[in-house]
């Protein structure tokens, strides 16, 4: 079974940096990218970046571009994003979703499956 | 970058009544070496994931009742409930995954009347 597994709750303070993890498991793990997306309290669905899990290419958001990193260990089945220089805009909830890769300039097809999500609460 | 607009923001229907969100993109998600519609619609419950209901605009994805369709091609796509069950009680968004950065719509709440 094709699952996705996130890390818990975060709390953090303005300023500082919040690192989230994805465990994939039941496919292979580096043939797939994984991407990050965030929703806001009662907004819509934001893209934040993407990595390639087989060669680690990275694509992010322009809005994020300097400010997340999406790395992955792959001996773990494991995706990481951290977001540096937090403010209470980004409170959050954080998910990872695995797509298939269907180029070589890494395009990815729809998402599926999603990882249950992470909120991340920046509060003073 | 590609822009995802849905209409309407929210609907009310009745049980057992049809259900229509419109997405419509900016530029086309239409391949035209493929004939293919880059387009997804997911379905998201409160306190859940967004879950795929469609991709390439109108396959239904494995589990997915077939009161719900997919319909549209180029830049104008809908998503029908043809009889809404209390289940169906979600907000449903639109995606494009024709490029890089994928974009969704705002999202369609749906609720019952």
């Amino acid at each position: 079974q094709v699952q996705v597994e996130q890390s818990g709750a975060e709390v953090k303070k303005p300023g500082a940096s919040v690192k989230l993890s994805c465990k994939a498991s039941g496919y292979s793990f580096t043939t797939y990218a994984m991407d990050w997306v965030r929703q806001a309290p009662g907004q819509g669905l934001e893209w934040m970046g993407r990595i390639n899990v087989g060669n680690a290419n990275t694509k992010y958001s322009q809005k994020f571009q300097g400010r997340v990193t999406i790395t992955r260990d792959t001996s773990a089945s494991t995706a990481y994003m951290e977001l540096s220089s937090l403010t209470s805009e980004d409170t959050a909830v954080y998910y990872c979703a695995t797509s298939r890769i269907r180029d070589h300039v890494d395009n990815v097809d729809w998402f599926d499956p999603w990882g249950q999500g992470t909120l991340v609460t920046v509060s003073s | 970058d590609f822009v995802m607009t849905q209409s309407p923001d929210s609907l009310a229907v009745s049980l057992g009544e049809r259900a229509t969100i419109n997405c419509k993109s900016s530029p086309s998600v239409l391949y035209t070496p493929d004939n293919k519609n880059y387009l997804a619609w997911y379905q998201q419950k409160p306190g859940q994931p967004p879950k795929v209901l469609f991709y390439w605009a109108s396959t239904r994805e494995s589990g997915v009742p077939d009161r719900f369709s997919g319909s549209g091609s180029g830049t104008d796509f809908t998503l029908t409930i043809s009889s809404l069950q209390a289940e169906d009680v979600a907000v449903y968004y639109c995606q494009q995954y024709f490029t890089t950065p994928p974009s969704f719509g705002q999202g369609t709440k749906v609720e019952i009347k």
